[in-house]
């Protein structure tokens, strides 16, 4: 089964731009993944479906300031014009044939 | 859409507890349906997952043999069911639904309810 890989943690200025990476295992450089948001006390909230090609489509609501971009086995999620609001965990999930996937999580602190 | 789980609360390890998910919004029967927890200051786990027409079901290596995922399409209704529990399933349980009928991308997320497994 696949596996994601993201940094735990990632800081960025106020009003500036932040790319977080979540890589895909060997031998599943092809698969679709799905950007989440989990702010403090809040549901979870689907951002983006990204797929290898780098095309992406965004969940209901969601920014402008939210974008997907794909490399290989990497996948992007860049938020511009970063806001207070921005401060959350991201997780990125993928799945297979009978499991579904999450990657560890990226705390994103806003400075 | 909305997801509104239910059925959490504090159970002694090797205990029992059924947790219910009531969704509204979308055609329940024609997605498929997925549970996903966080423990304290850990990150998302998926735990299980059904598809729209409760023919199919998954579940983690952590909870099989334990936890039992069903629906009821009728009354539009997910549910856990939590045996043998340990200390480590204390966690926040997500009901999560799936963008597709059988498997795909989670699209939409409930609250959660608490699963605390203490003595």
């Amino acid at each position: 089964q696949p596996v994601l890989t993201q940094s735990s943690s990632a800081s960025a200025s106020l009003g500036s731009s932040v790319k977080l990476t979540c890589t895909l295992s060997s031998g599943h450089s092809s698969y679709i993944i799905a950007w989440h948001q989990h702010q403090p006390g809040k549901a979870p909230r689907f951002l983006m479906k990204l797929e290898g090609r780098g095309s992406y489509s965004k969940g209901s609501g969601v920014p402008d300031r939210f974008s997907g971009s794909s490399s290989g086995a990497d996948r992007y999620l860049t938020i511009s014009n970063l806001q207070s609001e921005d401060e959350a965990d991201y997780y990125c999930e993928t799945w297979d044939s009978n499991v579904w996937v999450f990657g560890g999580g990226t705390k994103l602190t806003v400075l | 859409v909305q997801l509104v789980e239910s059925g959490g609360g504090l159970v002694q390890p090797g205990g029992s507890l059924r947790l219910s998910c009531v969704a509204s919004g979308f055609t329940f029967s024609d997605y498929a349906m997925t549970w996903v927890r966080q423990a304290p200051g850990k990150g998302l786990e998926w735990v299980s997952g059904i598809s729209g027409g409760d023919d199919s079901t998954y579940y983690a290596d952590s909870v099989k043999g334990r936890f039992t995922i069903s629906r009821d399409n009728s009354e539009n209704t997910l549910f856990l069911q939590m045996d043998s529990l340990r200390v480590e399933d204390t966690a926040v349980y997500h009901c999560v639904k799936v963008n597709v009928r059988v498997r795909g991308h989670l699209d939409f997320w409930g609250q959660g309810t608490l699963v605390t497994v203490s003595s």
